[in-house]
């Protein structure tokens, strides 16, 4: 599986968008880029997925460059409750199912 | 609909202890896979299961095994407990093969 990057941390204020960068310079044509968070002393929580188009559902949107090398998840109006470390990974649908989550990015919603 | 559910919750064990911790996935739901989570760093995949056969498997030793039983829920056993094995560990389900993963809250369990 293709191997991503992300910052650290981020800052964002409440009731802004929230937009959440990751790189996967080598990620594969069949591959696609997941998005999950953890809050603290949960198990992480799905939040969307895409292969080459944008998503979006009701948490979320997805945005993929053409070039399938970087994409952005988007949280349009952040809120306390989205506090949480962000995890994007890489995954093929086919064969081992398994996640390769990083350290991600903890996103801290500011007051 | 429940979610995924394990149990326990909490654990407390000793060195050279063996534990099993349990997973009932979301109903409907075929796939079943285990992740350990270290303070501090992301989730590690362990193993997968669909349909009962295991489909893969992480870098863990073989005093970690797991089984699926027939009405898809599944075990996770580990042998000859270690400190380093003091973590949280994860099950995931999915409806199908390729489909999102979907976690539970897990177990975390504790070493002495």
């Amino acid at each position: 599986d293709a191997k991503t990057t992300q910052p650290t941390s981020m800052d964002c204020a409440e009731g802004r968008a929230a937009n959440l960068p990751c790189n996967h310079s080598t990620i594969s044509g069949n591959e696609y880029v997941y998005w999950y968070r953890q809050i603290h002393s949960q198990g992480p929580q799905y939040i969307i997925h895409g292969l080459k188009n944008n998503e979006t559902n009701e948490m979320a949107s997805l945005i993929i460059t053409e070039d399938r090398k970087s994409s952005t998840l988007i949280l349009p109006h952040a809120t306390l409750r989205d506090t949480a470390v962000y995890y994007c990974i890489v995954r093929g649908n086919f064969g081992n199912e398994k996640l390769t989550f990083g350290t991600g990015t903890r996103l801290t919603i500011i007051p | 609909d429940a979610g995924v559910t394990q149990s326990p919750t909490h654990l407390i064990k000793t060195r050279g202890q063996h534990v099993t911790l349990r997973c009932s996935p979301i109903s409907g739901h075929k796939s079943v896979s285990w992740y350990q989570q270290v303070l501090g760093q992301g989730p590690q995949f362990i193993f997968q299961y669909y349909e009962k056969e295991e489909r893969g498997r992480g870098n863990f030793p073989d005093r970690f095994s797991a089984r699926q039983f027939p009405n898809y829920s599944s075990e996770l056993n580990v042998n000859a407990l270690l400190l380093g094995d003091s973590a949280l560990y994860l099950c995931a389900s999915s409806l199908v093969y390729g489909q999102p993963q979907h976690f539970g809250d897990g177990t975390r369990l504790s070493i002495l």
